[in-house]
């Protein structure tokens, strides 16, 4: 059974840094792409950066990009998101997902976790 | 960025009652187009993708079809476990984008 699950979420200060990580089973992780969406409470989903299974290209909204870092460790079967200089407009429910099939070039996500939830606040 | 507009913003339907949603793209995407359901509490779930192919396990009452920049999401027959957000989401360029959402809700 296919399963992503994330952790790391929590309080951070304006200005501050957290590491999101989300922990994959029951697939070949280092064949599929992998990305971040989040949704701020009570609101849409908004994509936040993406990686391909080797690692040989990232993508980032332009909301996040310099301030966001994605990686991924396939021995360990787990993706980041490190989060610096943190805004208030950060603060969302953070879900990691996998990309449907990036071979194709198919982007779309087949499978999200949980989420876990990022409060930026003083 | 490509932009999509979704709409209604809400659509209140009977169980039963036949669903259309739409999502309109602000320039070409091809067909690359996806559809997902949320239901409160929940993480997403991809319905269709490509326009019009299911993904695994969604009943047939959803289908999507596409005409240019415009694409729908039809549910034909509403089942209760239906009543939810639907969002479209493109993949043709970078970034990735999302629609704002159409929220279907028992009349």
């Amino acid at each position: 059974e296919v399963q992503v699950l994330e952790s790391g979420g929590g309080l951070a200060q304006p200005g501050g840094s957290l590491r999101l990580s989300c922990a994959a089973s029951g697939f070949t992780f280092s064949n599929y792409a992998m990305s971040w969406v989040r949704q701020a409470p009570g609101k849409g989903l908004e994509w936040v950066s993406a990686i391909t299974g080797g690692s040989d290209s990232t993508y980032y909204a332009d909301s996040v990009k310099g301030r966001f870092t994605i990686s991924r460790d396939n021995s360990k079967n787990t993706l980041y998101l490190q989060m610096n200089s943190l805004r208030a407009d950060d603060t969302a429910v953070y879900y990691c997902a996998r990309v449907l099939d990036s071979i194709n070039w198919r982007y779309y996500f087949d499978y999200w976790g949980q989420g876990t939830l990022v409060t930026v606040s003083s | 960025e490509i932009v999509l507009t979704q709409s209604p913003a809400t659509l209140s339907l009977s169980p039963g009652e036949r669903a259309t949603l739409s999502c309109r793209a602000s320039q070409s995407v091809s067909s690359y187009l996806a559809w997902y359901q949320q239901k409160p509490g929940q993480a997403p779930r991809l319905l269709i993708y490509d326009a019009s192919n299911r993904a695994t396990g969604v009943p047939a009452r959803f289908s999507g079809s596409e005409s240019g920049t415009d694409f729908t999401l039809t549910i034909s027959s509403l089942e209760p476990e239906d009543f939810a957000v639907y969002y479209c989401q493109q993949r043709r360029d970078w970034p990735l984008t999302f629609g704002g959402g159409t929220k279907v809700e028992i009349k």
